[in-house]
């Protein structure tokens, strides 16, 4: 079954250092995509970043890239130089195929604090 | 540009009593979802629309109801409300398929006492 898992629920960075945020998934689809989200204490969603399954680089977006590591099944996500502003929860979800529609399914979250 | 508005934001309900979350977009989105997040957790999904007059169930829709009469709107309804349905609501939406982001609603903040 398809599956997201983020197996650290927390996380403490020092301000202006890389941090990464783990995240495995498990699907028999070739086709599938990968997000990250960032939910600050506010509480909206918002879009970080997008792996396709079938795309060859690396997804980056301005501090963010996505850690695609296919055969291993993880889409880890790096934040660099991160700032006190990212203290959030932050969410890896795949897009997978129900009959003839995509649906997201989530990961529990990993909650990180910057620390300054 | 509004994106997806969701209301109300907070709501405080007593057992039993119903309510209707409203959802609206206005990017002209095919696909339309309810996801609830209990505290320290992911999103579940409740219910989705891949299209005015489709709807279909996702992974917890016990306790609630949806209806998709128009592209725009994709109101959530719960009858006879519980406490296990504390939560916040997030409706989406997006274009559907694999490679599309969803874009969010701000949510609605929801107790059952």
């Amino acid at each position: 079954a398809q599956k997201i898992t983020q197996t650290q629920p927390g996380m403490f960075v020092q301000e202006k250092e890389a941090v990464t945020l783990d995240c495995t998934y498990d699907t028999s689809d070739p086709s599938y995509g990968l997000f990250w989200y960032k939910q600050p204490s506010s509480g909206e969603m918002i879009f970080l970043i997008y792996q396709g399954s079938y795309d060859q680089q690396n997804a980056t977006e301005g501090r963010y890239s996505l850690n695609f590591q296919k055969a291993r099944k993880s889409a880890n996500l790096v934040i660099s130089a991160s700032q006190l502003g990212d203290s959030a929860m932050y969410f890896c979800a795949m897009s997978k195929l129900k009959v003839s529609n995509y649906q997201l399914i989530w990961g529990a979250g990993t909650k990180l604090i910057i620390k300054p | 540009n509004a994106g997806v508005t969701q209301t109300p934001k907070f709501r405080i309900l007593k057992i039993g009593q119903s309510m209707t979350l409203q959802c609206t977009q206005d990017m002209n989105h095919n696909y339309m979802y309810w996801y609830r997040q209990d505290p320290g957790m992911g999103l579940k999904l409740i219910y989705y629309s891949v299209g005015a007059g489709i709807t279909d169930k996702g992974e917890v829709p016990n306790g609630y109801n949806v209806s998709r009469s128009t592209t725009e709107d994709f109101p959530l309804r719960l009858e006879l409300a519980a406490p296990s349905q504390t939560s916040v609501y997030f409706c989406a939406s997006n274009l559907g398929g694999s490679f599309t982001e969803a874009f969010f609603g701000q949510g609605t903040r929801l107790t059952v006492v």
